[in-house]
């Protein structure tokens, strides 16, 4: 079945540690999306990227990169400069330019200890 | 810059009613509006995705509208169920690139 893997479900960040979050999706969509969910919030963009070793910030980029070395692999950062890190993170991806239905992974909760 | 805003934020109703679940963006110039469930602790599923020149959509119980000149959506619900229980989301892609901006959710209980 074609989806998006997102990976660890959970996950635990001490105070000035970077940690990467893994997406891989198998659904040869071009473009794939970082969000980030706070409670009582809507979801906002972190990244995206619409093709290979390309991809720009969205709305709240400060304290995360990301890379997009193969079609399949987003991976997220959250480096040591992201001060408030503990949320829940999701993956999409689409078919890229032109529009379509979104993908989502199933998320990844980050909290900081 | 573009807002979604729904309304409203939480919705109790008893098994069986229809209910209509509301959409508002301030910026009428959209590529398409896509509504999504999320269960608890979940990702996002998407329901229905209606594109800027289409007015509806529907699947099974589920049917979305679109009036881009009053920046509105509804998701009408027929017939509710406990089983669709969940927050609604709704997103509006402002461009080609299809970025979403999504609305804060309305939360639905269905009561059996």
């Amino acid at each position: 079945d074609g989806g998006i893997t997102q990976s660890p479900k959970y996950l635990f960040r001490k105070e000035g540690q970077n940690v990467t979050l893994s997406c891989e999706q198998n659904l040869n969509h071009d473009a794939m999306y970082w969000y980030r969910q706070d409670p009582g919030q809507g979801l906002r963009l972190i990244y995206y990227s619409q093709i290979v070793n390309d991809f720009q910030k969205g709305d709240i980029a400060e304290g995360y990169s990301v890379s997009r070395e193969k079609k399949e692999s987003f991976p997220l950062t959250v480096t040591s400069a992201q001060k408030n890190p503990t949320a829940f993170y999701l993956c999409a991806s689409s078919i890229g330019a032109g529009g379509g239905f979104y993908t989502f992974g199933s998320g990844t909760r980050l909290t900081v200890v | 810059k573009q807002e979604v805003t729904q309304i409203p934020a939480a919705l109790s109703v008893p098994e069986g009613e229809n209910l209509v679940l509301n959409c508002s963006f301030t910026d009428s110039a959209i590529y398409n509006l896509q509504w999504f469930r999320q269960d608890p602790g979940k990702g996002l599923t998407s329901l229905l995705l209606i594109q800027s020149s289409q007015r509806e959509q529907t699947s099974g119980r589920l049917n979305a509208s679109l009036d881009k000149s009053s920046g509105r959506s509804t998701l009408y619900i027929a017939a509710s169920q406990p089983g669709d229980s969940a927050t609604y989301l709704c997103a509006v892609a402002g461009g080609a690139t299809n970025k979403l901006i999504f609305g804060t959710g309305t939360l639905l209980a269905v009561q059996p």
